[in-house]
């Protein structure tokens, strides 16, 4: 199993700031990683996939980095629309597993 | 378009079972697998297992081994997860979501299906 240790679990950011979120693996996973957003009462949608490639419609402020064991979303600059809960992900190998989560909110 | 389309919410008493279903349109059913993903109430998201829907070869996170069985009907394009021995943890969101084949990523989710187990 590989364990994933995703981090700040709670950050607190204006409008207009940049935020990193940090994702830890405790194996390499190459870049087999996706990063995912969720909003209250949704179903979770995809920002990013192969650590940095961008999924289809996803504004570009909205970036990933990383390979082997250490990974990073970023926003560049934050909007209304993007105080949700971040969540990655690792394809690598099963069991599929997520981190815990990152809740962004209104600093 | 892409679209998951699950079914409605369940009230289950602990100890009984659950089965949820999934329509999928908008793609070639075969082409891709189901992943199933829970989430309990203001918890974070847990990956419960995977299908595929080309030949039915599924993988199940252990925890749940031996209690969820995943199914697909390619005739109807529907995924089906049924959780057995319910248990009052067991009460979540339950979504499935499209996966391709290979090592590919969650692209489109469900939009959720409420279980709640309760005496």
């Amino acid at each position: 199993v590989i364990w994933m240790t995703q981090s700040p679990s709670l950050l607190s950011a204006s409008t207009g700031d940049r935020v990193t979120i940090s994702c830890r693996m405790s194996q390499g996973i190459s870049s087999y990683l996706a990063w995912y957003q969720q909003k209250p009462g949704k179903a979770p949608e995809l920002l990013i996939y192969a650590a940095s490639t961008l999924q289809s419609g996803v504004p570009s402020r909205f970036s990933g980095s990383g390979s082997g064991t250490d990974f990073t979303l970023t926003i560049s600059c934050l909007q209304s629309e993007d105080f949700a809960t971040y969540y990655c992900q690792q394809y690598y190998s099963f069991p599929r597993t997520f981190g815990q989560g990152t809740k962004v909110e209104i600093k | 378009q892409v679209q998951l389309v699950q079914s409605g919410a369940e009230v289950k008493k602990p100890g009984a079972s659950v089965k949820v279903s999934c329509k999928a349109s908008g793609y070639t059913f075969t082409s891709y697998g189901i992943s199933w993903v829970r989430q309990a109430p203001g918890q974070g998201l847990e990956w419960m297992g995977w299908i595929s829907a080309y030949n039915g070869n599924t993988n199940y996170a252990q925890k749940l081994q031996g209690r969820v069985t995943m199914t697909t009907d390619t005739s109807t394009s529907t995924a089906y997860m049924e959780l057995r021995s319910l248990r009052s943890d067991d009460t979540a969101v339950y979504y499935c979501a499209r996966r391709g084949s290979g090592s590919s990523p969650i692209d489109y989710w469900g939009q959720g299906t409420l279980v709640t187990v309760s005496s």
